[in-house]
């Protein structure tokens, strides 16, 4: 079973809109991460924004939030005020392990990605 | 320079070359990665060094040889790739204490690789 699942292989949204690119995860540890990332076409992966799996709050950053819902093992991206220069593709990725076990073991899965493109 | 770099950007190699891939990192991580993209499928962790030991393999074939002189440089040694090696190499970095976003990986702009 895949562990991250991004259903969405492309989408499209109208400059200034806002836009969900989802992500719904696996997993059977109680401490996790989720990441996502963007991915523009020079292939640089860009952080975006990070939601621990014990925060109570959505993370945001900026324009962009993460929508977690953990009962659904959910960690949806929302982009508020699409501009052209978001189009890229967005990875949703997570890190597994409770963080006391020692470094180097919390390896980072990643989702087949999804490709939004900004239309003016 | 700051972040995470890597050279060249461009490769194009024969299936009988050696060549080698560089990494650099200028952020103080003691965690360094090398992944694999290819086309159509997720991103594929290959190998992670942390404080210079390396501390994941993941059954990658043995024409590709990492080596981690120090915190901030990694290497990927190439010889005899085949064509379907043909991918976007990319490096990255973290502090990988484990202790939640400040484990982040932060990722350079990518090494292209096309094996004739």
């Amino acid at each position: 079973a895949q562990k991250i699942t991004q259903t969405q292989p492309g989408m499209f949204v109208q400059e200034k809109e806002a836009v969900t690119l989802d992500c719904t995860y696996d997993t059977s540890d109680q401490s996790y991460g989720l990441f996502w990332y963007k991915q523009p076409s020079s292939g640089e992966m860009i952080f975006l924004i990070y939601q621990g799996s014990y925060d109570e709050q959505n993370a945001t950053e900026g324009r962009y939030s993460l929508n977690f819902q953990k009962a659904r093992k959910s960690a949806n991206l929302v982009i508020s005020a699409s501009q052209l220069g978001d189009s890229a593709m967005y990875f949703c990725a997570m890190r597994e392990g409770h963080g006391y076990s020692g470094a180097g073991s919390y390896q980072l899965t990643f989702g087949k990605g999804t490709k939004l493109s900004v239309i003016p | 320079e700051t972040g995470v770099t890597q050279t060249p950007r461009h490769l194009v190699m024969g299936m009988t070359n050696k060549k080698s891939l560089k990494c650099e990192q200028h952020l103080g991580h003691n965690a360094m990665y090398w992944y694999k993209q290819s086309a159509k499928k997720p991103l594929e962790l290959m190998f992670v060094y942390n404080f210079k030991e390396q501390t994941e393999n993941n059954s990658v074939p043995s024409r590709f040889s990492p080596e981690c002189p120090n915190s901030s440089h990694l290497f990927l040694h190439l010889h005899t790739l085949q064509p379907e090696d043909s991918a976007l190499y990319l490096c990255a970095s973290s502090q990988d204490l484990g202790t939640g976003k400040e484990d982040t990986q932060y990722f350079g702009p990518g090494t292209r690789l096309t094996v004739l």
